[in-house]
């Protein structure tokens, strides 16, 4: 079974600055895609990046870009400029292909992110 | 708006009752889930559907069932046999395997014991 570890439980950042939150993950599987999920305090689920495991180039979504290495199985996200807004726990997920696991995603324990003003 | 519907947002359980959350989805999307997330944890699938009238259990089915008869509904009950149901419960679907496509959350329901 698929395994996600988010090693760090709480994080936080000043205002502007830069923040990477880490993420490993344990599979077999060549073939695979990762997503962060963001969790703000209103309990949504708001899926803020995805990386397909067959592309090479790092997925990026305007302030948000991630650090695939897939060899070493790492799906860190940074979070560039940091806004009052990005205060959320933030949980990384994995998805295997096969049809047969009907796209299940298996999530890590969450990372919850402080922005200090 | 196309979206998922959850109801209703809280929920109380009486010793040795059963209660059925609802989950309702117009995004016309096959599949749907049912996560349980407690506090300092991450989601955890309790069941999921791949398609009408079939569903497969996920990682704590325990105490819990669900149906599927209609694409757009996925309930949930918590059985009296699931003896910590505290928690805070998500419904989710989303394009089928295989596909980059990500799951789609509902507002969640938080169940808590009387």
């Amino acid at each position: 079974a698929q395994t996600v570890t988010q090693s760090q439980p709480e994080m936080s950042v000043q205002e502007a600055e830069t923040v990477t939150l880490s993420c490993t993950y344990d599979t077999s599987e060549s073939d695979y895609y990762l997503f962060w999920y963001k969790q703000p305090p209103s309990r949504q689920m708001i899926l803020v990046i995805r990386q397909e495991a067959y592309k090479q180039q790092n997925a990026t979504e305007n302030r948000f870009s991630v650090n695939f290495q897939k060899a070493a199985k790492s799906f860190s996200l940074k979070i560039s400029d940091s806004q009052l807004g990005d205060a959320a726990m933030y949980f990384c997920a994995y998805r295997n292909p096969e049809e047969t696991s009907g796209s299940r995603l298996t999530f890590g324990e969450g990372t919850q992110l402080t922005v200090n003003p | 708006d196309g979206g998922i519907t959850q109801s209703p947002k809280y929920l109380f359980r009486k010793e040795g009752q059963n209660v059925t959350l609802s989950c309702e989805q117009n995004l016309n999307h096959d599949a749907m889930y049912w996560y349980r997330q407690d506090p300092g944890q991450g989601l955890r699938l309790i069941y999921y559907s791949q398609i009408v009238n079939d569903f497969q259990k996920g990682d704590i089915a325990e105490g819990y069932s669900v149906s599927r008869e209609k694409k757009e509904s996925f309930p949930l009950t918590v059985t009296s046999a699931q003896k910590n149901p505290t928690a805070f419960y998500l419904c989710a679907s989303s394009i089928p395997s295989p596909s980059n496509q990500p799951q789609h959350f509902g507002d969640g329901t938080r169940l808590s014991i009387l």
